[in-house]
């Protein structure tokens, strides 16, 4: 099945810095990448996703890439901030079976003022 | 997005117990999930919910532990039965969009002494 590797596990920047989130997948068969954030005691929360067809997409101080061929996806935080602060999760979706998602191990990353 | 909601939000057991968890849905939808989250660990799915059919388990979960109902559209509930004090978890109901979106509840807490 799939298995979706994510690093690094914790990340530090200082306020106004860019943070860098990276994962591997393992199943060329999976087309659909969300991440999500997700704050101390609250639920995750979907910041952005991209599917298979599409090499980079972008919204605000937030992006993510992908390359199908070496099988990875970045997300990238441009301008941090404080509030930016939280634990990240990448997933992958493959498309057999009910298209569930496979999350990678989280990053928790620390903005300093 | 659907407005999801679960109860109970938290609640503390006793070893040998069962907890059925409740999550509820403003929007009809087919494809509902059950997920735990060990303290500070991702997410990891229990199964799949579609209306009208029995619930499908991921390796590691069995039914007689995690008993899942969906009558309709709109609700689900999981159970956790016989409970110990590793079953500590926080548990997510999740629903996918048609466009492959999940979006989670709130999370229940769980605590087993």
């Amino acid at each position: 099945g799939e298995n979706v590797e994510q690093h690094p596990s914790t990340l530090s920047v200082q306020e106004g810095d860019s943070a860098v989130i990276k994962c591997t997948y393992s199943d060329s068969a999976s087309n659909y990448f969300p991440w999500y954030k997700q704050e101390l005691g609250k639920r995750p929360q979907l910041i952005i996703d991209i599917r298979s067809n599409v090499g980079e997409k972008k919204d605000q101080r937030i992006a993510v890439t992908l390359n199908k061929t070496a099988k990875h996806f970045s997300l990238h935080i441009t301008e941090t901030q404080p509030e930016d602060s939280a634990v990240y999760f990448c997933a992958a979706s493959p498309i057999t079976g009910f298209q569930k998602l496979v999350f990678g191990t989280g990053t928790r990353l620390l903005v300093s003022p | 997005s659907a407005v999801i909601s679960q109860k109970p939000s938290r609640d503390i057991c006793q070893r040998g117990t069962s907890l059925t968890i409740q999550c509820q849905v403003d929007s009809q939808v087919t494809m509902m999930f059950w997920y735990r989250q060990q303290p500070g660990q991702s997410l990891t799915l229990i199964a799949t919910a579609n209306q009208g059919s029995e619930a499908t388990y991921e390796s590691g979960f069995v039914i007689d532990k995690f008993p899942i109902s969906r009558p309709n559209l709109t609700f689900s509930t999981l159970t956790v039965s016989n409970m110990s004090p590793e079953d500590s978890s926080i548990y997510l109901c999740s629903l996918r969009t048609s466009r492959e979106t999940q979006y989670f509840g709130p999370g229940t807490r769980l605590l087993v002494l």
